[in-house]
């Protein structure tokens, strides 16, 4: 069974930094392109990341750009998000989620549970 | 990177077709056959329902269903069911390894 469980979220205060983990199991992790989505509790949904299978392309949307950096270490089946920088409108539920098509199809067909990550003082 | 257009909400009555709309544009909706379309129910991580503009994952009912045409895709649920009711969003690959979500809709099931 496929399941992507995320962790490190938490309160952080603005300008702040955080690292978000997702472990994925029952699945052939390091054969699939992985993607952080969020979303504001209420709002709609937001792609913030990507990563290639073997961490060699990453693409980020504007607005986290040069603040978050996507990896993934395929040995512990994990992705991560280093998040700087953070500002109080980073403030939502991050899911990780699969893509699963290589070389990409730009859908997901697995998510996580999400992990909120809240900026604030 | 702007966010895809849909309608904030739509409606219907049991048994009834509904068609949800998203508008991108050329460099996005309309270049890619890469519209995908989710439901969304309260405290629940997003589910896929269509991928590629009409394909329907296993398990998926037949009563969703996807098109498109020019910068416009639509998901279609006939025969609506209370189970339905959920907040929809699309998906679209925006070019230059970018992904665009679609505002989302609520579906109300009356």
């Amino acid at each position: 069974e496929v399941q992507l469980v995320e962790s490190g979220g938490g309160l952080v205060q603005p300008g702040g930094s955080l690292r978000l983990s997702c472990a994925a199991s029952g699945f052939t992790f390091s054969t699939y392109w992985m993607h952080w989505v969020r979303q504001v509790p209420g709002k709609g949904l937001v792609w913030v990341s990507r990563i290639r299978s073997d961490g060699s392309y990453t693409s980020y949307a504007d607005s986290v750009k040069g603040r978050f950096t996507i990896s993934r270490d395929n040995a512990r089946n994990t992705l991560y998000l280093q998040m700087n920088s953070l500002r109080a409108e980073d403030t939502a539920l991050y899911y990780c989620a699969r893509e699963p098509c290589n070389p990409g199809c730009d859908f997901f067909d697995y998510w996580g549970q999400g992990a909120l990550v809240t900026v604030s003082s | 990177q702007s966010a895809l257009t849909q309608p904030a909400s739509v409606s219907g009555s049991p048994g009834q077709t509904i068609t949800i709309s998203c508008t991108g544009s050329s460099s996005d909706v309309g270049r890619y056959n890469l519209v995908s379309w989710y439901q969304q129910h309260p405290g629940k991580a997003p589910k896929l329902m269509i991928s590629q503009v009409s394909k329907r994952p296993s398990g998926v009912s037949n009563r969703f269903s996807g098109s498109k045409s020019d910068n416009t895709a639509s998901l279609t649920i006939s025969g609506l069911q209370a189970e339905d009711e959920a907040d929809y969003y699309c998906c679209s690959y925006g070019g230059g390894g970018t992904v665009l979500f679609g505002e989302g809709t609520k579906l109300t099931v009356l």
